[in-house]
């Protein structure tokens, strides 16, 4: 069974760091992009960065660049999401998804919160 | 501007059949999308991928009632006998070099 399983989101001040994880499993890791995609709470999905197969290539939304970092490790196959200068307006799930150009399929999310 | 636009909500009864529209900004007609499904406090799940040309492939486990079509820059997800588990939020979405888009979202009501 193909699985993604997101961890290290939580509560955390403004400009604060946070690092998300998301542990694949049931297919070959690296022969496929990886995305980040996040929802703030009542709103739409927004697609936060994406990631080549072999970590060469990484796009960004415009209001995370900068800030953010994605990364991934094909030995361990995980994909990370290093978060920096955390503000307000980041408080979401975040989802990590296996991606093709369409995402299939997605994590359970995990909340992140930046607030004092 | 790749843009999709989704109208807000919807509603349909129980039993009956819907139609969704996702609409590709001007001189983007030529792109598939993906539909995607998220029920109340869940995870979103991939439903199908649209092409231009109307044919699609659907995820694992979806069912048949689940099906979509195009027309020029509008793209369709059609529902038919509507269960109570189909009420969710519905986004279309797609795809270019270093982007990926989302449309607004479609809150679907079954009556």
């Amino acid at each position: 069974e193909v699985q993604l399983v997101e961890s290290g989101g939580g509560l955390v001040q403004p400009g604060g760091s946070l690092r998300l994880s998301c542990a694949a499993s049931g297919f070959t890791f690296s022969s496929y992009w990886m995305s980040w995609v996040r929802q703030a709470p009542g709103k739409g999905l927004e697609w936060v960065a994406n990631i080549k197969k072999d970590g060469s290539e990484k796009y960004y939304v415009d209001s995370v660049k900068g800030r953010f970092t994605i990364s991934r490790d094909n030995a361990k196959n995980s994909l990370y999401l290093q978060m920096n200068s955390l503000r307000a307006e980041d408080t979401a799930v975040y989802y990590c998804a296996r991606e093709e150009g369409w995402f299939d399929p997605w994590g359970q999310g995990t909340l992140v919160t930046v607030s004092s | 501007q790749l843009v999709l636009t989704q109208s807000p909500s919807a509603s349909a009864s129980l039993g009956a059949s819907v139609k969704l529209t996702c609409t590709l900004s001007s001189g983007h007609s030529s792109y598939a999308i993906a539909w995607h499904q998220q029920q109340p406090e869940k995870g979103p799940r991939y439903l199908m991928k649209l092409n231009s040309d109307g044919s699609h492939s659907k995820g694992d486990g979806i069912p048949d009632r689940f099906s979509g079509s195009s027309s020029g820059a509008e793209r369709y997800l059609s529902i038919s006998s509507l269960q109570s588990e189909d009420e969710a939020d519905y986004f279309c979405q797609t795809w270019g070099t270093g982007i990926r888009v989302f449309g607004g979202g479609t809150k679907l009501t079954v009556l």
